[in-house]
């Protein structure tokens, strides 16, 4: 079965780090187009990064310089390393798997991860 | 950027009623970089359709996507009791992708 699980959230404070991870079964993250999405409380979906399987990542511009992608194929998990953390960015976080490169219509989410930034 | 408009934003309808969503974006897309996801209260969201109108694997045929340019629709023919929920549209023609804000389709 194909399925993604995320792990890693939790309360921070601004201003602190959170690592997120994503480990799948059922397929290969290393030869897929992963993604981080998030959903604030009540709002939304917003796009946050992708990784590419050639290693190509792309960030939405709010989390530029802040949120690192990546993965680690002999774990096959996915991660999201979150730093400099702002209220703005507390949100329900999904990894999700993108068809394709062109095509990145999202066909397997996780069931997400809280973020909760607030002092 | 591209901005997905979605309306209504509620849609109060009865179990057996057809419901209609739109999807606007601010400038032309192929259909073929448009999606549409359900997501139910503390689920994650979930595929429905993919370039417009192509259903997702197990998606009933009761759901169909429609659309071209910058009106883009999702009718869902007659609503059963699982079908009221949040939906989104998504495009992925344009960088970065974009979500629109969901439509409720909720029991009137």
């Amino acid at each position: 079965e194909v399925q993604m699980v995320e792990t890693g959230g939790g309360l921070i404070q601004p201003g602190g780090s959170l690592r997120l991870s994503c480990a799948a079964s059922g397929f290969a993250v290393s030869s897929s187009y992963m993604n981080w999405v998030r959903q604030a409380p009540g709002k939304g979906l917003e796009w946050v990064s992708i990784l590419y399987s050639g290693g190509s990542t792309y960030y939405t511009d709010s989390v530029k310089g802040r949120f690192t992608i990546s993965r680690d194929d002999s774990k096959n998990t996915l991660y999201l390393q979150m730093n400099s953390l702002r209220a703005e960015d507390t949100a329900v976080y999904y990894c999700t798997r993108a068809y394709s490169w062109n095509y990145a219509y999202m066909d397997v989410w996780g069931k997400g991860t809280t973020v909760t930034v607030s002092s | 950027e591209i901005v997905l408009t979605q309306s209504p934003g509620t849609l109060s309808l009865s179990p057996g009623e057809r419901a209609t969503l739109s999807c606007r974006a601010s400038q032309s897309i192929s259909s073929i970089y448009l999606a549409w996801y359900q997501q139910k209260p503390g689920q994650s969201p979930r595929l429905l359709i993919y370039g417009a109108s192509s259903r997702a694997t197990g998606i009933p045929d009761r759901f169909s996507g429609s659309g071209s340019g910058r009106d883009f629709t999702l009718t869902i023919s007659r609503l059963e009791p699982e079908d009221f929920a949040v939906y989104f549209c998504q495009q992925y023609g344009g960088s970065p992708q974009t979500f629109g804000q969901g439509t409720k389709v909720e029991i009137k």
